[in-house]
């Protein structure tokens, strides 16, 4: 059964600190995996995505790796800013299948002053 | 351009009534997917559609749930008979065709959120 789990389930930073989120995943066989932030009452918005050939991704201060042998990725925020606060999302996209995703439950941030 | 635009954002219904969530994907997508939320819970697929036609439904209730995506007018999602376990943010996301890799973004609307009474 294809899963994605995540952890931590929650998280509270200091505003300026620096956090990681990990994403373990059984989908199987793998095309890429997607990072993605949900703001409370939102719909999810694409951070980055990686494809196996790529193990590391940048957008801003936000950097992804992969590891598709150890079927994990990281989530990196770097000088967190308390628009940070939101549910970060590990999804992951197995080929075939059409275009059908499965989505962690995701880590819920919270970024303080 | 528009990003993805889901009516209502709120929806309360009566248990037996029909619900029906409305998505207009983004200008030039052809794919639309929908999601269910239920709380403290991941995003889970229901159903796959490209313009009148449905390509994978294996997420979808198999009673009372039905999707369509016409040639014209937005995609409709549609719950007949809703019980309270209904009661969830139903999500729908737009693509372009498919890119080389399996690329292709998926676009979130706002979301429905659907409460029974």
């Amino acid at each position: 059964k294809n899963q994605v789990e995540q952890s931590p389930q929650s998280l509270i930073i200091l505003e300026g600190k620096n956090c990681t989120l990990q994403c373990n995943y059984t989908v199987s066989p793998f095309s890429n995996l997607r990072w993605y932030k949900q703001d409370t009452g939102r719909g999810p918005v694409s951070l980055t995505i990686m494809t196996f050939s790529e193990n590391t991704k940048s957008n801003g201060r936000y950097t992804a790796t992969l590891d598709a042998d150890t079927k994990q990725s990281s989530l990196h925020i770097t000088a967190s800013q308390l628009s940070d606060s939101a549910s970060y999302i590990c999804v992951v996209k197995a080929t075939g299948g059409g275009n059908k995703l499965t989505f962690g439950t995701g880590t819920q941030l919270k970024v303080e002053l | 351009n528009a990003g993805v635009m889901q009516n209502p954002r709120h929806l309360v219904r009566r248990r037996g009534q029909e619900a029906r969530l409305r998505c207009s994907p983004m200008k030039g997508h052809s794919h639309v997917y929908w999601y269910r939320q239920l709380p403290e819970e991941g995003l889970k697929f229901m159903v796959y559609l490209q313009k009148e036609n449905i390509i994978d439904e294996s997420g979808m209730p198999k009673e009372r749930f039905s999707a369509e995506f016409p040639k014209e007018g937005p995609s409709i999602l549609r719950i007949q008979q809703v019980v309270r376990g209904d009661s969830a943010a139903y999500f729908c996301a737009s693509s372009p065709l498919d890119v080389a890799g399996g690329k292709n973004i998926q676009y979130f609307g706002a979301g429905t959120r659907l409460s029974v009474l």
